[in-house]
């Protein structure tokens, strides 16, 4: 079982329109939590990095909020726009040990139509 | 400033091949680290260099891999003998040797095992 699950699988929405992503984790402990950005045949993007102690963190019109009790996260994504349309993945760093691996979820592939 | 480049972009080999992968960090990046993408499944960590010393190779699948970062520049990945489950998307990414350790992804290398 995926220690990062990420719901829904994919989503659509209309170009202006608002929309939230979830994540849940189990990953634990944790050194922080990320959530990035993934056009078609490219890398992924970081959009916001959060550790353990932080309850949001925005970057532009994304805002990440993160629930270390409940192990959970969101992104909103505000007044969307077509070049939004990509793949948005919840990636967890495990605490401790020597290696910064990166541990993630599969993903939410959102279209955003005009 | 360059950011993380792969080569090549995409290769088709037949089973029982070898194939190598390079990538070129962010200049300056000692942390250097590979993942995989295989159809259908998350990104998963395989190694992570620091300089030119293997961190961790904990995701890597077996031994008919084999990555190397010869000077602490560089990268290479080479899969020997390759196998039809090889195929997938290669990832690299660099990170500076500081916290939060913000990863830089590269576009990837497609490899398609026939």
């Amino acid at each position: 079982k995926n220690q990062v699950e990420q719901s829904p699988q994919s989503l659509i929405i209309l170009e202006g329109k608002n929309c939230t992503l979830q994540c849940n984790y189990t990953v634990s402990p944790f050194s922080n939590l990320r959530w990035y950005k993934q056009d078609t045949g490219r890398g992924p993007v970081s959009l916001t990095i959060m550790t353990f102690s932080e309850n949001t963190k925005s970057n532009g019109r994304y805002t990440a909020t993160l629930d270390a009790d409940t192990k959970q996260s969101s992104l909103h994504i505000t007044a969307s726009q077509l070049s939004d349309s990509a793949s948005y993945i919840c990636v967890v760093s495990p605490f401790g040990g020597a290696t910064n691996k990166l541990i993630f979820g599969t993903g939410t592939l959102l279209a955003v139509q005009p | 400033e360059a950011g993380v480049t792969q080569f090549p972009s995409h290769s088709v080999i037949e089973k029982g091949q070898t194939v190598t992968l390079r990538c070129d960090p962010i200049s300056g990046h000692d942390n250097l680290y590979w993942y995989r993408r295989v159809m259908g499944k998350e990104i998963k960590f395989l190694l992570h260099f620091v300089k030119e010393s293997k961190q961790d190779e904990s995701g890597m699948p077996n031994n008919r891999f084999l990555a190397e970062r010869t000077g602490g520049t560089y990268s290479t990945l080479k899969v020997q003998p390759a196998e039809l489950e090889d195929s997938g998307v290669y990832f690299c990414a660099s990170s500076q040797a500081r916290s939060p350790y913000e990863q830089y992804f590269g576009p990837g290398t497609r490899l398609t095992v026939t």
